[in-house]
């Protein structure tokens, strides 16, 4: 079994300054990680995602997100955010032993970024 | 681009009623699933599957049933909608293994009152 930790439920951050969501998971077996993002009234879309080789991952809109296996994170992260980045961001997991990419997500971080 | 189609947006049932949510997707894909959303809890799997007429219960498929005829198609099924089932519901499709990413559609909210 494997799960999904989003310490963060809320993350208030103003405009142009850097920011951090943080990510833990738990997982028995070699996994792939993934972050999507949610805007206001729309389904997930993928920021990006871990299968394997360089630990720093970059993704759309500027963010990157790194896996660190010793301390089982995937934490996001932006150096600078915009309001348009206003949104929920989910962590997810799935082992890379099953034929379906059955993801775990978290329980979601919302991004509120303000002027 | 893949697209998921789910054809409702927004629901409003009554208890006891029997309440269909179709998804569509256009990309061939083997795998489809649905989850549900809720605040504070994430998204959580109900139901999945890997081909036509193959289907796995999720971590919370109590209370819901799933149909997948064509392999395009993955119908949810609320056999007896109550209150407790009031929520977004979001459709995926992915291609067969882990490393695929999953492509949601829009989401149907439901109402049941």
């Amino acid at each position: 079994a494997q799960s999904v930790t989003q310490l963060d439920s809320q993350v208030p951050v103003f405009e142009e300054a850097p920011v951090e969501l943080r990510c833990n998971y738990s997982s028995s077996v070699s996994v792939y990680l993934f972050w999507y993002v949610q805007y206001p009234n729309q389904g997930l879309q993928l920021l990006l995602k871990y299968l394997s080789g360089s630990t720093l991952v970059k993704g759309i809109n500027g963010f990157e997100a790194e896996f660190n296996k010793s301390q089982t994170s995937f934490h996001l992260r932006k150096p600078s955010v915009h309001i348009s980045d206003t949104a929920e961001y989910f962590c997810a997991v799935t082992s890379n032993t099953g034929t379906a990419s059955k993801l775990t997500f978290g329980t979601g971080t919302r991004l509120q970024v303000t002027l | 681009d893949v697209k998921v189609t789910q054809s409702s947006r927004y629901l409003v049932k009554r208890t006891g009623e029997k309440v269909f949510l179709e998804c569509v997707q256009d990309m061939d894909h083997e795998n489809m699933f649905w989850y549900r959303q809720d605040p504070g809890l994430g998204l959580r799997l109900i139901y999945f599957s890997y081909d036509v007429k193959m289907k796995e219960k999720g971590d919370i498929p109590e209370g819901y049933s799933v149909s997948r005829e064509k392999k395009e198609r993955f119908s949810l099924i609320l056999e007896s909608a109550s209150t407790n089932q009031t929520s977004m519901y979001l459709c995926a499709s992915g291609g067969r293994g882990g490393a695929n990413v999953l492509t949601f559609g829009a989401g149907s909210r439901l109402t049941v009152l």
